[in-house]
């Protein structure tokens, strides 16, 4: 039993399409979040939901918005990709209580 | 700002040959330190957690210590198995993870 999956695992697109990146997990955590991993290995929050409500907005562009319809899944959609967005984007959850992060298998993005 | 750094960014080994990982972090309110394992093409996976200055926590190869204001990953006779990037995250009573940027770790047989 996979407890954070994402998909699609691997997606190559162009310069100035819409996509989406959808997770969900099974563990039935209050908090869910997107982080970004580039080529560096740094990884960065991008959003937390708690129970469907947003609760970290890092600074991320307006092109890049998550959308949580109930408390096991969290997409992220993002509109107009640049080249700069190519990068593994990991969806995770984690108990409020216990704060240990847990990873999906992440989403290699590449933008063409 | 929060801030996180470990070194060396990156580790190479013999089998055998122990050594240690270092992650200093600069936070407001430390809650939790945490280490995280990430394999090539997989999702940091959950290793350890240090909530004060003074604990240890150990998990057959790895002890994870903690001080005020850094952790170390201390690896004993490491084994090729033990190849991959490490992670440790500070947590903070803002509710925000403040992630390193991880130290690549390759061990020879």
């Amino acid at each position: 039993d996979t407890a954070v999956s994402q998909t699609p695992k691997y997606l190559v697109t162009q310069m100035g399409n819409d996509k989406s990146i959808k997770c969900e997990q099974n563990l039935g955590h209050d908090t869910m979040y997107w982080y970004k991993q580039d080529s560096k290995k740094f990884l960065k929050i991008m959003f937390s939901y708690n129970n469907k409500e947003l609760i970290i907005n890092e600074t991320v562009p307006n092109r890049f918005s998550p959308k949580s319809p109930d408390k096991a899944h969290l997409n992220l959609h993002i509109n107009s990709l640049e080249l700069g967005d190519s990068a593994v984007y990991f969806c995770a959850s984690s108990p409020v209580s216990e704060r240990t992060i847990y990873f999906g298998e992440g989403s290699w993005l590449t933008v063409v | 700002e929060d801030q996180v750094t470990q070194s060396p960014e990156a580790l190479r080994l013999q089998e055998g040959e122990s050594s240690s990982l270092n992650c200093s972090y600069t936070v407001s309110g430390l809650r939790g330190l945490f280490w995280y394992r990430q394999d090539p093409g997989k999702g940091p996976e959950f290793l350890f957690t240090l909530y004060s200055a003074g604990e240890e926590k150990e998990k057959e190869r790895l002890k994870a210590t903690l001080t005020k204001k850094e952790s170390f990953l201390h690896i004993t006779a490491p084994k090729p198995e033990d190849s991959a990037t490490y992670l440790c995250a500070a947590n903070t009573n803002a509710g925000k993870s403040t992630f390193g940027d991880g130290t690549t770790l390759t061990v020879k047989p």
